[in-house]
């Protein structure tokens, strides 16, 4: 059964780091493509970049370009998300997902993870 | 940037009914289009890709067509549990592959 189990709710201020984390299993990890998107307090879904594990080859939405970084590890079959100096308007839910090799769409999905910024 | 419109942006049915949501995009995406279905607390499920295949475990309830600018996916014999919001999504165009902004299917 394919999976990918986020890392859990985090609460930060404004100017920490952090880097959420999207567990693959069930899988190939190093053969399909993870997508991360962002979803603010009752808004809809946004397309913030993708991965492929097996190279590290890495694509950015230009919206998210400079803003956060995305990598992985294969060797644990563990894709992240990370911001160097976090915002309010960072808070959101972030969901990773699964590409198809053959398409572009997200077939599986994580859980989420809610990241809220607040002093 | 390919923009995703989607109507209406809440659509109110009754049970056994059939909803129409509809999805527009501001350039041909030819059938680069997939829609996922969103129920509260819940990640976004996919229901349908390449315009009009169901996803593996998705019931024939649910149809997508559509080429070019204009998408529909049609729900027949709307149930509860269809209550959702639902998004349309680009995958012709990158960067980036664009979401529509969603529509809010309630059951009467």
């Amino acid at each position: 059964e394919v999976q990918l189990v986020q890392s859990g709710t985090e609460v930060k201020k404004p100017g920490e780091s952090l880097k959420i984390s999207c567990k693959g299993s069930g899988y190939s990890f190093t053969t399909y493509w993870i997508g991360w998107v962002r979803q603010m307090p009752g808004k809809g879904l946004e397309w913030m970049g993708i991965i492929y594990p097996g190279d590290s080859d890495t694509r950015y939405s230009p919206s998210f370009q400079g803003q956060v970084t995305i990598s992985a590890d294969k060797s644990i079959n563990t894709a992240y998300l990370q911001w160097s100096s976090l915002k309010a308007s960072d808070t959101a839910m972030y969901y990773c997902a699964r590409r198809m090799t053959t398409s572009e769409f997200f077939d599986y999905w994580g859980q989420g993870t809610l990241v809220t910024v607040s002093s | 940037e390919i923009v995703m419109t989607q109507s209406p942006a809440t659509l109110s049915v009754s049970p056994g009914e059939r909803a129409t949501l509809s999805c527009r995009a501001s350039q041909s995406v030819s059938t680069n289009l997939a829609w996922y279905q969103q129920k509260p607390g819940q990640a976004p499920r996919l229901l349908i890709y390449g315009a009009s295949t169901r996803a593996t475990g998705i019931t024939a309830r649910f149809s997508g067509s559509g080429s070019g600018t204009d998408f529909t996916l049609t729900i027949s014999s709307l149930q509860s549990e269809d209550s959702a919001v639902y998004y349309c999504q680009q995958y012709n165009s990158w960067p980036p592959y664009t979401f529509g902004q969603g529509t809010k299917l309630e059951i009467k």
